[in-house]
């Protein structure tokens, strides 16, 4: 069965750092785009970063130049690095496969079930 | 900030039928990529309902079904049931983000 299992959220301080972890288990994580999203309290779903099969990264302008994505093809964990943290980077995190839709049909068909980001001073 | 825009909110007795709009711009619906639509009950990890504008996976329902047409799309759900009561959101993704986008989010309440 294809799962994604989150760890490595908690409470922290603003300023501080986290490093989230995404296990992947009946495919690898190289096959397919690879993203995190997030669900903050009383608000929507925000896409937060991709890694495409290649390596290529993207961000969310809210992140960009405060979170890193990179994986670990050997342990098929996807990481999401996140430094500078603010308030408003409470949330939950999901770990999301992407699909095998063409370049103009990028959807999640896998989603983990997230871990919980708190920060708080 | 969510680029798509949907109704905070949408009712419907038990049977009916109800519609979520999502509406975008040229820069994503508008320009041709695809739409995507999520359910997400409180407490378990969003599900993809349908995916490509009108495709549903395997398992899902044929009382969902969705539409595009322009910068805009719409999920609608027929026959409504208690187990329909959740968050509904569209997602698309932005050239001029270089990014994916989802909407604001719809919840539905079976009354």
């Amino acid at each position: 069965d294809v799962q994604l299992v989150e760890s490595g959220g908690g409470l922290i301080q603003p300023g501080g750092s986290l490093r989230l972890s995404c296990a992947a288990s009946g495919f690898t994580i190289t096959s397919h785009y690879m993203s995190w999203v997030r669900l903050a309290p009383g608000k929507g779903l925000e896409w937060v970063s991709v890694m495409h099969s290649a390596g290529k990264t993207l961000y969310a302008d809210s992140v960009r130049g405060r979170f890193t994505i990179s994986r670990d093809i050997s342990e098929n964990i996807l990481y999401l690095q996140m430094n500078s943290l603010r308030v408003e980077d409470t949330a939950l995190y999901y770990c999301v496969r992407e699909g095998f839709g063409s370049s103009w049909s990028k959807y999640f068909d896998t989603w983990g079930q997230g871990t919980q980001v708190t920060v708080s001073s | 900030q969510s680029v798509l825009t949907q109704p905070p909110s949408v009712s419907g007795a038990p049977g009916q039928r109800v519609t979520i709009s999502c509406t975008g711009s040229s820069s994503n619906i508008g320009a041709g990529f695809h739409v995507h639509w999520y359910q997400h009950l409180p407490g378990t990890a969003p599900k993809l309902l349908i995916y490509s504008n009108t495709n549903r996976p395997s398992g899902v329902p044929d009382r969902f079904s969705a539409s595009k047409s322009g910068p805009s799309a719409s999920l609608a759900i027929t026959g409504l049931q208690a187990e329909d009561e959740a968050d509904y959101y569209c997602q698309s993704f932005d050239s001029s983000l270089s990014g994916y986008v989802f909407g604001t989010g719809t919840k539905v309440t079976v009354l």
